[in-house]
């Protein structure tokens, strides 16, 4: 994989139902991977920075893994709100001491009340 | 309160006009970033810096050219030679003191081409 690909682009979940979407990037080289949930009208906000291959991270309903050897992460959002609803950007940092982030296209989310 | 400021919000390009988009942030933060939101597509990377009088192209650099001479600064200047300027500016900085530092991004400027 040589760049960084999100999947899906666009998901529709039912308030309450728990939800997960996918980050695939560059395995070679990697140094660190970032997501970010992105609101309308507002500025990206950082939701985790992963480095360790196999961490987990959360942060009240939503989850991440990360799989460094393989270069996926997955986004796990449990008991979806209406609040949930926003653009999940991932990005990944490739090389220790090169701070250029390559983002992918991002997961639209959207909760139905 | 700290942040990063981006101006103008909105802003409007006649044909063969140079533009400068503002990114001003008061982190401290060493590394700073250009990028470009077009409608259906993610972030591409323009410009990055990492260090003061430094800089290095992202992966759509042409049409732009960039200064770093302070810290706190990082203006974008949109120039004539970029035939497609319209589109959503995020500009970002962040700390490189450990692995685990994350972007903080300003509030955007959209430009427009008259």
């Amino acid at each position: 994989i040589l760049n960084v690909e999100q999947s899906p682009q666009s998901l529709h979940v039912q308030e309450g139902d728990s939800t997960n979407f996918t980050c695939s990037f560059p395995s070679s080289n990697f140094y660190a991977l970032h997501w970010y949930r992105w609101e309308t009208a507002k500025s990206p906000e950082a939701l985790f920075v992963m480095t360790l291959n196999g961490d987990e991270k959360k942060k009240g309903r939503i989850s991440a893994t990360l799989n460094t050897k393989e270069g996926y992460s997955y986004l796990y959002i449990k008991g979806s709100q209406p609040e949930d609803s926003a653009t999940y950007l991932c990005a990944s940092i490739s090389n220790f001491g090169n701070e250029k982030l390559t983002f992918g296209t991002g997961t639209r989310l959207t909760i139905i009340p | 309160d700290g942040g990063i400021t981006q101006s103008p919000k909105y802003l409007f390009r006649k044909e063969g006009q140079n533009v400068t988009l503002s990114c001003e942030q008061n982190l401290n933060h060493d590394a700073m970033y250009w990028y470009r939101q077009d409608p259906g597509q993610g972030l591409r990377l323009i410009y990055y810096s990492q260090i003061v009088n430094d800089f290095q192209k992202g992966d759509i650099a042409e049409g732009y050219s960039v200064s770093r001479e302070k810290k706190e600064s990082f203006p974008l200047t949109v120039t004539s030679a970029q035939k497609n300027p319209t589109a959503f500016y995020l500009c970002a900085s962040r700390g490189t003191g450990t692995t685990n530092e994350k972007l903080f991004f300003g509030s955007g400027t959209q430009l427009s081409v008259l």
